[in-house]
């Protein structure tokens, strides 16, 4: 067990910029999650991925925000034109099917200006 | 749609004193409850979960938490605290019903060891 891998750790970029995260689950792991955390709350659901199908997609993922998951494996989650809203930890966890618990990545920290 | 209140934003006991973190939850449907730790800068590891049975639960680093169905809580506890106990805990809940087990998390509580 490798654990949830996250890249970049750290992101910087300016208003109106594109950015893309990338994680890698744990490789038996059908399932993989996106969530954000902004500072001084809880995780929110963005979106999941069960194998490569998206199942589930949160309000809070405006048509800005797009993730996929080809092959089943990694996933990417891009966000174009961001905002300073945008601002928080990116968080991905992967499971195994059936209510297994999550692992979670350390995240990847976006700051726009 | 299900909710998490963890009451208290910030806790703070001596080294050695007892921990006694608040979690109550709102769900029409048999829950999930899980307890999630973050230190600075890391994503969230698992402290415990509660899914069905003993409604008792004992997770890693000496936590417990008691799932009460009358109560809607899943308060987390552990006898003693350590200085490396200092951290944010996450309270969430799932579904247990529905495909998909996402989580919905309280906003934290963040807990401070004195020495």
């Amino acid at each position: 067990d490798t654990g949830v891998s996250q890249n970049p750790r750290h992101k910087i970029t300016k208003r109106g910029q594109n950015v893309t995260f990338r994680c890698d689950p744990i490789s038996e792991h059908n399932r993989l999650y996106w969530y954000r955390q902004t500072l001084g709350q809880g995780p929110e659901f963005l979106t999941y991925f069960q194998n490569e199908a998206q199942l589930e997609k949160s309000r809070l993922l405006s048509d800005r925000f797009s993730a996929e998951r080809p092959k089943g494996s990694f996933s990417t989650l891009e966000i174009q034109r961001t905002e300073q809203g945008d601002s928080a930890m990116y968080l991905c966890a992967s499971s195994f099917l059936d209510n297994s618990p999550l692992h979670f990545g350390n995240g990847t920290r976006l700051t726009v200006t | 749609a299900q909710s998490v209140t963890q009451l208290g934003s910030h806790v703070s006991v001596s080294e050695g004193a007892l921990v006694l973190l608040r979690c109550n939850y709102s769900s029409s449907v048999p829950p999930y409850l899980f307890w999630y730790v973050q230190y600075p800068n890391q994503g969230l590891q698992l402290l415990l979960k509660y899914t069905t049975g003993a409604t008792l639960v004992k997770g890693i680093n000496g936590f417990e938490a008691e799932f009460k169905k009358s109560e809607t809580s899943f308060h987390l506890t552990k006898p003693s605290a350590h200085m490396s106990d200092a951290a944010e805990y996450f309270c969430a809940v799932s579904d247990a019903l529905e495909y998909g087990n996402k989580l919905v998390f309280g906003a934290g509580t963040i807990l401070r060891v004195k020495s």
